[in-house]
């Protein structure tokens, strides 16, 4: 399966932990972009992310949320001191690089966090 | 701090009618409108997308209607399908695909 690949699929923390969220992109895909969803609304950008390169992070909270895309590896979300209101869904999206970028992001199946 | 909207949360459809789920957007830089299909438990799918030099992008039983004076766009389905039963959700970029706005997406559901 060439598709995007986020895992772990389901996560449970107890307040004040760390939770580490990753994601592969698709194959030939270069570009990575982090959303959140909260129950009952829709997807709120964080962070787009090329190879060890920070493009975009202006959705990012200002403390505790971290993201990186290693030149080896997978992207990873970081969250520190997790709080209930950081429970949500997080999907990772990815795309080719700029100049094959047609427009379509395709998104993994999410990462559910859920704060204790 | 929203600027793309669904105004509707949710649309009811009997199977073989039209569905139409209709977006705006306040941002006159957005370039690039896509609309998304999401299932519960899964990722978004791509459905349709439009550049703003068209107005009508059609690709089978979908097509999305673009009104750049006012800021509209809206998604078509005919004949509506059981398994279109699914949340629809518009989204924008300025067009260097940096960032995507989503609206907060409209449940359809579609009776047999």
């Amino acid at each position: 399966n060439a598709g995007v690949m986020q895992n772990p699929r389901h996560l449970v923390r107890r307040r004040g932990q760390e939770a580490r969220l990753r994601c592969s992109p698709m194959k030939g895909h270069s570009h990575v972009y982090w959303y959140r969803q909260l129950p009952e609304e829709g997807l709120k950008f964080m962070v787009y992310l090329q190879k060890e390169n920070i493009i975009d992070e202006s959705g990012m909270p200002k403390e505790r949320f971290s993201a990186e895309f290693p030149k080896e590896g997978p992207s990873i979300l970081r969250i520190q001191q997790v709080v209930r209101g950081d429970s949500a869904a997080y999907f990772c999206a990815s795309s080719p690089r700029v100049g094959q970028h047609t427009g379509e992001l395709f998104f993994g199946e999410g990462s559910r966090l859920t704060v204790l | 701090d929203q600027q793309v909207k669904q105004n509707s949360p949710s649309l009811s459809v009997q199977e073989g009618r039209i569905s139409i789920l209709n977006c705006d957007y306040t941002n006159s830089m957005f370039d690039y409108f896509l609309w998304y299909k999401k299932y519960p438990a899964e990722g978004p799918t791509f459905l349709i997308s439009i550049s703003s030099i068209k107005d009508k992008n059609e690709d089978g039983r979908f097509t999305v209607f673009l009104n750049k004076s006012a800021k509209h766009l809206s998604l078509h389905i005919v004949p509506s399908q059981p398994g279109d039963s699914a949340v629809y959700f518009c989204a924008a970029s300025p067009g260097d695909f940096n960032k995507f706005y989503f609206g907060s997406g409209t449940k359809l559901n579609v009776k047999p």
